[in-house]
């Protein structure tokens, strides 16, 4: 059965500081995403890998970066956190990188404070 | 870039009537078009999806319509029942994957 898995379902961080979301899949998949989701706007893509140490721009990348050191593992990283990332983050893996089902995971609701 | 619009923002319905979601799109090059299902505390889960060579697609009781044309497609639920209730997102894919704002679906029993 496909797994994504979040490292936190729910995270308070501070102005400031540093914030590391982890997502792990379980099924192989080469292609990985991360997506923040606000009321009102839907799913926003942030950043996306289609391969190990590889990683793309989405249409919001400002205040955050990513790694992808293993295939399975997809870190998000906020480097100062803001009060306006404040936010719901999901990871999502896919098998093909186009017109493919992406498998998401729970997510993590981050209050920045 | 894409552009994708959903409608309505909240839909209440009675269990065993149908519910329509309506999205549009704006970059005539995309040609897949997926709808995700969000339970609460739960990603989004693929529902069913359609690509552009098919213009209508049927599985059960959930049906996707597509017209190119007018670059608009549906997602039609029938027979609704309680666990139908969810946030439904509609997506449009040309060079990236593009979602919608969501729909709010309560189906009241």
């Amino acid at each position: 059965d496909v797994k994504v898995t979040q490292s936190s379902r729910y995270l308070v961080k501070r102005t400031g500081e540093k914030v590391f979301l982890e997502c792990v899949q379980d099924m192989d998949h080469e292609n990985m995403f991360w997506y923040r989701q606000d009321p009102g706007l839907g799913l926003r893509l942030i950043y996306f890998s289609y391969d190990v140490k590889m990683k793309e721009k989405g249409d919001i990348p400002e205040g955050y970066s990513v790694s992808r050191e293993k295939k399975e593992r997809f870190s998000l990283i906020l480097e100062s956190a803001s009060t306006n990332q404040t936010s719901m983050y999901l990871c999502a893996s896919s098998l093909y990188q186009e017109s493919y089902e992406q498998y998401f995971g729970p997510g993590t609701r981050l209050t920045v404070t | 870039g894409e552009n994708v619009e959903q409608h309505p923002s909240t839909l209440s319905v009675q269990e065993g009537d149908s519910a329509v979601i309506k999205c549009t799109y704006s970059d005539s090059a995309s040609n897949y078009f997926p709808w995700y299902k969000q339970e609460l505390g739960k990603g989004p889960q693929l529902i069913i999806d359609i690509r552009s060579n098919v213009g209508e697609k049927k599985d059960q009781r959930i049906a996707v319509t597509l017209n190119k044309t007018a670059k608009h497609f549906s997602l039609h639920i029938t027979e609704t029942q309680p666990e139908d209730s969810a946030v439904y997102f509609c997506a449009a894919e040309g060079n990236k994957l593009v979602f919608g704002a969501g729909t709010i679906l309560r189906v009241k029993s």
